[in-house]
């Protein structure tokens, strides 16, 4: 059974840009969710989706955004890029909201 | 804000017995145990959760104790790729429970030849 996929794995872009972020779930999962990985900050919940619809957002400025298509896969987008949004954004995949996770391998973005 | 503790850094021989330590003294009673671990530069891993009874895979065996406010992750045999970042996170199962997981700063185990 594949895993969470997410694409592209590596990205840089410019101060001011945006970018978009696709992840895959895990075939027949439902709920999918997104978290930034910074040194400073560690591992912090961006938003979660569940049948296309956001149930859960974390504390993050509005030009973070994401969705989920019908076939349960998702995209995030960040607007106007700054510096600190350099990190690796995670995709995490359940069958449930309320079940196990299992994560991607990231995409780590770096912003210049 | 995370609502767990962990010791920041352990080490182990290779081939013994882990033993992972975790405070979760404000545990409500639909609030389950949850384990991962993160590997450098990888997506954390699912190993194991559990709400009050013992619990084991094959991966790690999670040990709950009576009043729920500690846990103890065992990896029975530890090996060098067990090397890796563990998080100890609690998290709702049911109703109106939420998806996010609330990581903290883990657990890192350093597995030694």
């Amino acid at each position: 059974k594949a895993g969470v996929t997410q694409t592209p794995r590596y990205l840089i872009k410019t101060r001011g840009q945006q970018v978009t972020l696709s992840c895959s779930p895990i075939s027949g999962h439902r709920s999918v969710s997104w978290y930034q990985q910074t040194p400073g900050q560690g591992l912090q919940f961006l938003f979660e989706y569940f049948s296309e619809t956001q149930r859960n957002k974390g504390n993050f400025p509005g030009r973070f955004s994401g969705r989920q298509f019908s076939n349960s896969r998702s995209e995030m987008n960040v607007s106007t890029l700054e510096l600190g949004d350099s990190a690796l954004y995670l995709c995490a995949s359940s069958l449930w909201w309320n079940t196990e996770a299992f994560f991607g391998q990231g995409t780590r973005l770096t912003v210049v | 804000d995370a609502k767990t503790t962990q010791p920041t850094s352990m080490d182990c021989a290779e081939g013994r017995a882990a033993n992972l330590p975790c405070n979760h003294s404000t545990i409500s009673g639909n609030e389950y145990v949850y384990w991962y671990r993160q590997i450098h530069s990888q997506g954390p891993q699912y190993i194991i959760h559990g709400l009050k009874n013992n619990e084991t895979n094959e991966m790690a065996s999670l040990i709950i104790t009576e009043d729920r406010k500690s846990s103890t992750l065992i990896l029975p045999h530890a090996t060098l790729r067990d090397t890796a970042v563990y998080y100890c996170i609690v998290r709702e199962n049911y109703g109106g429970s939420q998806g996010n997981l609330i990581f903290g700063k883990g657990t890192k185990l350093s597995v030694k030849p």
